[in-house]
């Protein structure tokens, strides 16, 4: 079945830099991709999606590129602020059901 | 915030138990998913309910069950609590029960087994 895996756990940046969070997935058929925010204490929060027919999408200060040859998944995050400090979970649409399939999720730390 | 809520926010039950979750989806969803989320770890499928009907399940075992309402809120129930079973609980409506379609979550429920 589909797997999603990140590429680092943790990951801490200067505030007003840019922060890229990275994922990959294994089921090349994956059509529907999400990227969640998750505080401390609450459910995840919408971010950015993107569907399969589109390699780039970008929404405010937030950008997500689909890499599909190397079924790559990334979140560009420009001049990160300290309210971005959350885990950030991918997420792959699981097939008809709907259901999402998540990575282990990046934590961002942002420095002031 | 989204529209779903989720009650209650914290329950503390022993082994062997059962223990009821419940779930408001938004408004004008009539789908609702429910996923386990263990410290540290992203949301794990446990299953998806449309129109009243399981409409798909992850890999968990029988003594996960639920149910949909007409007005499409939801439960989670489980039952012969076991330790492992700790963690959170979460919800998440949508507008159909398929794919492309963005799920929205509520704050989740802390279960903790002792």
């Amino acid at each position: 079945g589909e797997s999603v895996g990140l590429h680092l756990p943790t990951l801490s940046v200067q505030e007003g830099d840019n922060s890229i969070i990275n994922c990959a997935y294994s089921n090349s058929a994956s059509d529907y991709f999400i990227w969640y925010k998750q505080e401390s204490g609450k459910g995840p929060q919408f971010i950015i999606d993107i569907r399969s027919n589109m390699d780039k999408r970008q929404g405010q200060r937030v950008t997500v590129l689909l890499n599909k040859t190397v079924k790559h998944l990334s979140l560009q995050i420009a001049a990160t602020q300290p309210g971005d400090s959350a885990v950030y979970f991918c997420a792959v649409s699981g097939g008809s059901q709907g259901n999402l399939i998540f990575g282990k999720g990046t934590k961002l730390s942002v420095k002031p | 915030e989204t529209g779903v809520t989720q009650s209650p926010t914290h329950l503390i039950k022993t082994r062997g138990q059962q223990v009821t979750l419940r779930c408001s989806s938004q408004s004008g969803h009539n789908t609702v998913s429910w996923y386990q989320q263990a410290l540290g770890q992203g949301p794990q499928f446990i299953f998806q309910y449309y129109r009243e009907e399981e409409n798909g399940r992850g890999n968990f075992p029988p003594r996960f069950s639920g149910l949909q309402f007409p007005n499409y809120s939801s439960e989670l129930n489980v039952n012969a609590l076991e330790l492992d079973d700790s963690a959170l609980y979460l919800c998440a409506s949508s507008a159909s029960g398929v794919s492309y379609n963005e799920q929205f979550f509520g704050p989740g429920t802390r279960l903790t087994v002792l």
